[in-house]
Parts: C-alpha cells; structure tokens; sequence
C-alpha cells in the first residue's frame, strides 16, 4: 500500500517564508502532486514533481527527492489567503492503470 | 469555458434509499475519478475510469456504483450498502499523461438524515 505522511496544522506570519513537508512510501512511483484547497471548496493544482529537483512557479517552489521519499512545498512572501490545507498526492502506475493517492493534508494558518 | 461540472452541491439521504450524483466534463479529458472526503482524513478514491466502459475500483468501493458510457460522464451510485456515506464527494478528471493534475468538480456535500 501507500503511506504518505505530512504535518496536520503549521501556522506562519503574514511575508514570511514556509515549507509543507511530505514523505513518501510507495511502489510503482509515478510523480508527486501538490493541491492548494480552501475550506469548503475543491482542491486546485499548485505543482507536479517526478525528477528529482526544485521546480518553481511564482511564490510556490516544490522540490522532490526519489531516492528518499520527499518531497517540500515552499511559499514565499506568504500572504493572508494562502490561509489554505495543502495536500501531497502520490501517483503510482499498477498493472497497466494510474491511481493518485493523497494525504490527510498540512492546514497553514498565515497570521497578521 | 471548459469545466467539469457536479450536481446537486448538497444532498440529504434518507438511510436505506440509493442516489446518483451526476459528474459531468466538456474538456476532453480521458480519465475520471470520484473522491470522498472526510474531516481529517484528506481525499480517499472510491473509482476511477480511464476510458469509456471501463472502470476500476478504489481504495474504498464497498457500497458504492459507477458507470462510464460516455466520455463526458462519471455518474457516482451511492448505495444502501454504504455503511457511513455522510461526506463530501469530489469528482476529478484530467488527461492519461496526468501531468497537469486534474480538475476539480465543486463537489456534493451529501447528508444522511
């Protein structure tokens, strides 16, 4: 099966930076996706990782590392409505089909 | 503007009694997937489908039904068989490379009364 472990809540201040850890465990490894979801509304896409890396889109950075089951979302210059879950999901690829999984999903609080 | 659509945003259930919740995408898209989510547990697969007439079960499919006959349709069967099916039901769907991450329907809050 898969497991896939991030921090329930994390709180951070209004222009500062923050990092949303995500590990992994998992057979058949496709990509890593990261969700942006507001309280009571659908998830958005913030990024896709499947090499090892740093990819960065605007104030949010993901990086990933295979070897050992990783992965980071990095928001800079936080602002009040990054206010959001963030939820990591693990694509796997098994017997001929693709299935992502999520986790349960980090709650930030960005304070004033 | 292309979207993927779910009807109704909120449902109520009386125990015992079946309901479809309808999934609906004009974007072309080959896969589709519905999700439930529940307070503290993030997004758990029910089925999912990555092309017409042929579907897969999740990691929870007991108690639920689905069918895929058109491409633009993903209707999701919640039965009497399912134990606890107060929650909200997301619909997704995205392209067969998958790169792009999917789409979200708004979702179907459903409530068992």
């Amino acid at each position: 099966g898969q497991n896939i472990d991030q921090p329930t809540e994390m709180t951070a201040t209004e222009g500062a930076i923050v990092q949303i850890n995500c590990t992994y465990q998992t057979s058949g490894f496709n990509g890593l996706f990261w969700y942006q979801q507001h309280a009571g509304e659908a998830p958005t896409f913030l990024s896709y990782n499947v090499l090892d890396g740093l990819e960065e889109k605007g104030r949010f950075s993901s990086f990933l590392s295979r070897s050992k089951g990783y992965s980071y979302l990095l928001l800079k210059e936080l602002q009040m409505k990054d206010s959001a879950s963030y939820l990591c999901a693990v694509r796997i690829h098994s017997g001929g089909y693709q299935k992502v999984t999520f986790g349960t999903g980090t709650k930030l609080q960005v304070i004033p | 503007d292309g979207g993927i659509t779910q009807s109704p945003k909120y449902l109520f259930r009386k125990e015992g009694q079946n309901v479809t919740l309808s999934c609906e995408q004009n974007l072309n898209h080959d896969a589709m997937y519905w999700y439930r989510q529940d307070p503290g547990q993030g997004l758990r697969l029910i089925y999912y489908s990555q092309i017409v007439n042929d579907f897969q079960k999740g990691d929870i499919a007991e108690g639920y039904s689905v069918s895929r006959e058109k491409k633009e349709s993903f209707p999701l069967t919640v039965t009497s068989a399912q134990k606890n099916p107060t929650a909200f039901y997301l619909c997704a769907s995205n392209k067969r490379t998958g790169i792009e991450g999917y789409t979200f329907g708004s979702g179907t809050r459903l409530t068992v009364v």
